[in-house]
């Protein structure tokens, strides 16, 4: 159980053009999506925390305008990097936790396979 | 703030050493959870082991093992008999405990673990 998909897995874009990338629970019902993204050799650090049906919060230094995040479902978040440009070029990862409904506060992330973004 | 430091880049052992990963951190909170993750080539994080700031005994699950130590803030990791599938990136991660709402994970830098037969 506890299954995160991202699609797509990878992707090329050419510079200017948006991408979205969706992370979607499986089998379970997430309040809380986290977005990192992870350059090459590095570690993760995280982007935003979305919870469902509110707005992200951003982590400083994260535009707000250029990576939308959209958290429409319990099951779904969508990540948007808006014009993007070769510096953008990163793996991207998402997390979900909160299990909804539960009785107990639960404390794991599930993550995401992640998506390879390469910008042109 | 929350800090997590691995001080080791890259480990590289032969097959069959015991190698040990080390993880220190800071945090200011009395409640507080610690994470390893394990990154094969592939990308996807694969979960380890979730120890909470109360329980310090040390756990062991097959090769794996954790040493938890509070007094010198380190969450240590031990991989016996190493094989090449253990070669990976390793994560340390560190967050608040859940009070309001989730809380993020702080990742330490990694370190690149190299099997080589």
């Amino acid at each position: 159980g506890a299954v995160v998909s991202q699609h797509p897995s990878w992707v090329i874009c050419k510079s200017g053009t948006s991408v979205k990338i969706e992370c979607r629970s499986l089998d379970f019902q997430a309040t809380t999506m986290f977005w990192y993204r992870q350059f090459p050799k590095q570690s993760l650090m995280l982007m935003a925390t979305s919870n469902e049906g509110s707005k992200a919060t951003y982590e400083q230094g994260v535009e707000k305008d250029k990576f939308l995040i959209n958290h429409a479902s319990l099951t779904l978040s969508t990540l948007t990097v808006t014009s993007a440009h070769p510096e953008d070029s990163s793996f991207y990862i998402c997390s979900a936790g909160g299990l909804a409904g539960a009785t107990q506060p639960t404390y794991e992330q599930y993550f995401g396979p992640g998506t390879r973004l390469t910008v042109t | 703030a929350q800090k997590v430091t691995q001080a080791q880049t890259e480990i590289s052992v032969v097959e069959k050493e015991d190698v040990t990963l080390d993880c220190v951190y800071e945090t200011r909170d009395t409640t507080y959870y610690l994470f390893w993750y394990k990154q094969p080539p592939s990308g996807e994080l694969v979960f380890l082991i979730r120890r909470n700031s109360f329980d310090e005994q040390n756990e062991i699950s097959g090769r794996y093992s954790w040493n938890f130590q509070k007094s010198t803030s380190s969450f240590n990791f031990t991989i016996t008999a190493s094989q090449v599938v253990d070669s990976a990136v390793y994560f340390c991660a560190l967050s608040e405990a859940p009070s309001t709402g989730f809380q993020k994970l702080v990742f330490g830098t990694g370190t690149r673990l190299l099997v080589s037969p």
